[in-house]
């Protein structure tokens, strides 16, 4: 089946820090994948997707690039700040018959001034 | 436009009580999802509904019934609530499976004693 792995947090950065939160998957025929965030208290939001190999999604300073031949979808932000504290979850969709995310455990990011 | 709405926020039962979780979209939206959330386990999961009046199970579903007996509804029910039950429910909707993001609510926070 469909499997998301993403590194374990916390993690803790300086403002303007470089971020990296690894993510790898496991899935069958071409999925898109996904980052959502989580601010405290909130549900989750879309932060960025990418449907086929190759393709870099890119909001609010994040970007992941999907790559097929390492099947990993890493999210990058080059200078973060105190407002990206958050939970990041990467998931996936297969967009088949299965309806359904299949989404990581999540990393606690914590950003201090 | 309100999004997805969850009602109630909060809720502590007794176990053996039952309970049921509203989740209202306005988007119009044809998919339906609730998913639990537990500490280190990411996002699961329970049931799904591809339209008015349809539901399917998830990956755990026991314990807890749907309905969807308008577009813009999706019940959540727990006829006997047990401690292992006690978790963060999210309601998510999407115009479409697979490619389309899913739109998440604020979450109940259900606290089983």
């Amino acid at each position: 089946g469909n499997s998301v792995t993403q590194m374990e947090g916390p993690v803790t950065l300086s403002e303007e820090a470089f971020l990296t939160i690894n993510c790898t998957y496991t899935a069958t025929g071409y999925p898109s994948l996904f980052w959502y965030v989580q601010y405290p208290g909130e549900g989750l939001q879309l932060l960025l997707k990418a449907t086929k190999a190759d393709d870099k999604g890119s909001n609010k300073g994040f970007e992941a690039t999907y790559r097929k031949e390492t099947t990993s979808f890493h999210l990058e932000k080059g200078s973060v700040q105190v407002s990206d504290s958050a939970v990041y979850f990467c998931a996936l969709s297969d967009g088949g018959s299965n309806y359904k995310l299949t989404f990581g455990k999540g990393t606690l990011l914590t950003v201090n001034p | 436009n309100a999004g997805v709405t969850q009602t109630p926020k909060f809720r502590v039962l007794k176990t053996g009580q039952s309970m049921t979780l509203l989740c209202a979209q306005d988007m119009n939206h044809e998919y339906m999802y609730w998913y639990r959330q537990d500490p280190g386990m990411g996002l699961r999961l329970i049931h799904y509904s591809v339209g008015e009046g349809t539901t399917a199970k998830g990956e755990v579903p026991d314990g807890y019934n749907v309905s969807r007996l308008k577009k813009q509804n999706f019940l959540l029910g727990l006829e006997s609530a047990a401690p292992s039950q006690t978790s963060v429910y999210f309601c998510a909707s999407s115009l479409d499976r697979g490619l389309y993001e899913q739109y998440f609510g604020p979450g109940t926070r259900l606290t089983v004693t």
